[in-house]
């Protein structure tokens, strides 16, 4: 167990919708970094956040934003759903930026359909 | 832009054998890197890493080498188990930068057989 919580594990939804994915990082990490795994494909970064403040920004889509919010918390909003948003989304946390290894959670498997 | 190279999508080792996993980065400001394992339907765990003042890190049956000047690093894994089968990401980071980002290779698939 990473300590790092993710929900739901499995989300299906319809195109065009939207979702909104929850993550929990371990207790004291400061840092969230959000990554998007599809087939085929290795851990795509999407954004960063440290303290409740954007840090950095990835490959993530208009159609897709993040927040962190004052308890460390972190959500990922995905709106106007394709199928192509179809993979795994992993939340990540670490103690420090850049200093340390991220421990992941377990993951959302989205399924568009 | 792939700044973490992991070439081979995947790698087959008989039990016992040692099982070498391989990876190229483009950036010469990464100044530390690790190794993630993965197993389906989990998150990625962190197995070893190396700074960029080293060239050798061992923890157990798992030896990370660092080549700065050929930016190569390599993962071994000796002697190889069939519980190792799984996937397996090289990432890098700049710990000079503000950022903190962890930058991925795409993994290898290692299977490793009876």
């Amino acid at each position: 167990d990473s300590g790092v919580t993710q929900t739901p594990k499995h989300l299906i939804t319809a195109t065009g919708q939207r979702v909104t994915l929850r993550c929990s990082p371990r207790s004291g990490d400061l840092s969230v970094y959000w990554y998007q795994q599809s087939l085929d494909q290795g851990l795509q970064f999407l954004i960063q956040y440290y303290n409740g403040e954007e840090r950095a920004k990835g490959n993530i889509l208009e159609r897709f934003s993040a927040q962190q919010f004052p308890d460390l918390h972190s959500e990922l909003n995905l709106s106007s759903l394709e199928l192509g948003d179809s993979a795994l989304y992993f939340c990540a946390s670490s103690v420090l930026t850049g200093n340390t290894e991220a421990f992941f959670g377990q993951g959302t498997r989205l399924t568009v359909v | 832009d792939q700044q973490v190279k992991q070439n081979s999508p995947s790698l087959s080792v008989q039990e016992g054998r040692i099982s070498i996993l391989n990876c190229d980065y483009t950036n010469s400001m990464f100044d530390y890197f690790l190794w993630y394992k993965k197993y389906p339907a989990e998150g990625p765990t962190f197995l070893i890493s190396i700074s960029s003042i080293k060239d050798k890190n061992e923890d157990g049956r798992f030896t990370v080498f660092l080549n700065k000047s050929a930016k190569h690093l390599s993962l071994h894994i000796v002697p190889s188990q069939p519980g190792d089968s799984a996937v397996y990401f090289c990432a890098a980071i700049d710990r000079g930068s503000t950022l903190g980002r962890l930058y991925f290779g795409r993994g290898t698939q290692l299977t490793v057989w009876p």
